[in-house]
């Protein structure tokens, strides 16, 4: 079965500083990548999402990006990070036939 | 695009008894409906889902219904334990992919020893 490593599980950074979540796959290939943030009491939002290496989708504008250097990586980044940007970050992989998506452990971030 | 809606934001019930918690969506395309747990500190899992072409779907203690003409959908968690105790999601999705999944905004279950 799939699992998502994902790093770190916390954060605090100052605003203006940059940003680099990773998170890597194991146990599947060619699997579909996304980003979902989870704010205080709210559902999880959809970021970004690829369907492959260098192929990259967003879904709400935002000071955040994404890239996917490897099959079974995928990284967001920010360059100067916002108060806004406060949160909890889930990867999640969705691979072959199985709709379900697997998700790491998440990284708690906090601007400050 | 579609919109999920879910309640009760939180819910607390005594151990042994039910729990139901119920979402809505607004996309007649909607065909899957997954639910997941997420204990605290945790990710979420998935732990049931049901697709279009089910009414009702169980596993042990916990079961699913779908009314698509309503546009509804819940879980049901029946003889409760405190293991329970988690934030619940549903979801909803046209295809199935998690792409396109919708997630409501999460029901926080406390059962009560």
């Amino acid at each position: 079965s799939q699992t998502i490593h994902q790093w770190p599980a916390t954060l605090v950074q100052p605003v203006g500083s940059p940003l680099s979540l990773e998170c890597t796959v194991e146990g599947t290939s060619n699997p579909n990548l996304y980003w979902y943030r989870q704010a205080a009491g709210r559902g999880l939002q959809l970021l970004f999402y690829s369907v492959g290496i260098g192929q990259i989708s967003s879904e709400v504008p935002q000071n955040l990006s994404a890239s996917r250097p490897q099959d079974r990586q995928f990284i967001l980044s920010s360059k100067k990070l916002l108060l806004s940007d406060s949160g909890f970050y889930l990867c999640a992989s969705e691979a072959g036939a199985v709709t379900e998506a697997f998700f790491g452990q998440g990284t708690r971030l906090t601007v400050v | 695009g579609e919109n999920v809606e879910q309640h009760p934001s939180t819910l607390s019930v005594q151990e042994g008894d039910s729990a139901v918690i119920k979402c809505t969506y607004s996309d007649s395309a909607s065909n899957y409906f997954p639910w997941y747990k997420q204990e605290l500190g945790k990710r979420p899992q998935l732990i049931i889902d049901i697709r279009s072409n089910v009414g009702e779907k169980k596993d042990q203690r916990i079961a699913v219904t779908l009314n698509k003409t309503a546009k509804h959908f819940s879980l049901h968690i029946t003889e409760t334990q405190p293991e329970d105790s988690a934030v619940y999601f549903c979801a909803a999705s046209p295809s199935g992919s998690a792409r396109q999944l919708t997630f409501g905004s999460g029901t926080q279950l406390t059962v009560l020893p």
